[in-house]
């Protein structure tokens, strides 16, 4: 069965430290994988997206992502976090199913972000 | 502006009650999508829609029902069968590429609370 697993519940940095959070998934085929962000009491907000070619893909806010076929991850990463980055990150595997595209969502990692 | 918008921000729904969600998007996208998200368990597929006048039941369609007459028009009824109500509801939508790789773009959210 597909699913979505994002090992950090909660998550804390400093401000402008580095930031790495984790997304494995399970599928036996071709992922396309997702990363989202949602700020407190608001909808999800597309960062990054990975469909095929380059393993690195570059997103919005500054935020960067490596698809690893061996690992069966796509781990989030931004070198240096900014106060505003503090928010929910969902990890998110797109799969086919009688034609439509359905995302398998992950529990989230909740990110702090200390001054 | 193109987007999708949710109505209300907040709805109360009394015992016994069936409540029914608005959403509309304006980015003449075919498939549209309702998921429910609980805390800790990210979000889950309740009804997704591929065009006008078909849907389809996702992964915890028990206690809802939805409708399609109008392409860009995808309303949520919560009903009296739906006994854990309380949650945060997000509308998406999608161009529908016939596979995984369409990105959904999500509302801002309703969240229903129950008197």
């Amino acid at each position: 069965a597909q699913s979505v697993t994002q090992p950090d519940i909660h998550i804390t940095v400093s401000e402008g430290a580095s930031l790495e959070l984790r997304c494995n998934y399970s599928y036996g085929a071709t992922p396309y994988l997702f990363w989202y962000v949602q700020s407190p009491g608001q909808g999800l907000q597309l960062l990054l997206k990975y469909f095929s070619g380059d393993t690195l893909v570059q997103g919005i806010k500054g935020f960067e992502a490596e698809f690893k076929r061996s690992q069966s991850s796509f781990n989030l990463r931004k070198p240096s976090v900014h106060w505003s980055d503090a928010a929910e990150y969902f990890c998110a595997v797109g799969v086919g199913s009688g034609g439509y595209n359905k995302l398998i969502f992950g529990a989230g990692t909740r990110l702090a972000v200390h001054p | 502006d193109g987007g999708i918008t949710q109505s209300p921000k907040y709805l109360f729904r009394k015992e016994g009650q069936n409540v029914t969600l608005s959403c509309e998007q304006n980015l003449n996208h075919d498939a549209m999508y309702w998921y429910r998200q609980d805390p800790g368990q990210g979000l889950r597929l309740i009804y997704y829609s591929q065009i006008v006048n078909d849907f389809q039941k996702g992964d915890i369609a028990e206690g809802y029902s939805v409708s399609r007459e109008k392409k860009e028009s995808f309303p949520l009824t919560v009903t009296s069968a739906q006994k854990n109500p309380t949650a945060f509801y997000l509308c998406a939508s999608s161009t529908q590429t016939g596979g995984p790789t369409g990105t959904q773009y999500f509302g801002p959210g309703t969240r229903l609370l129950v008197l």
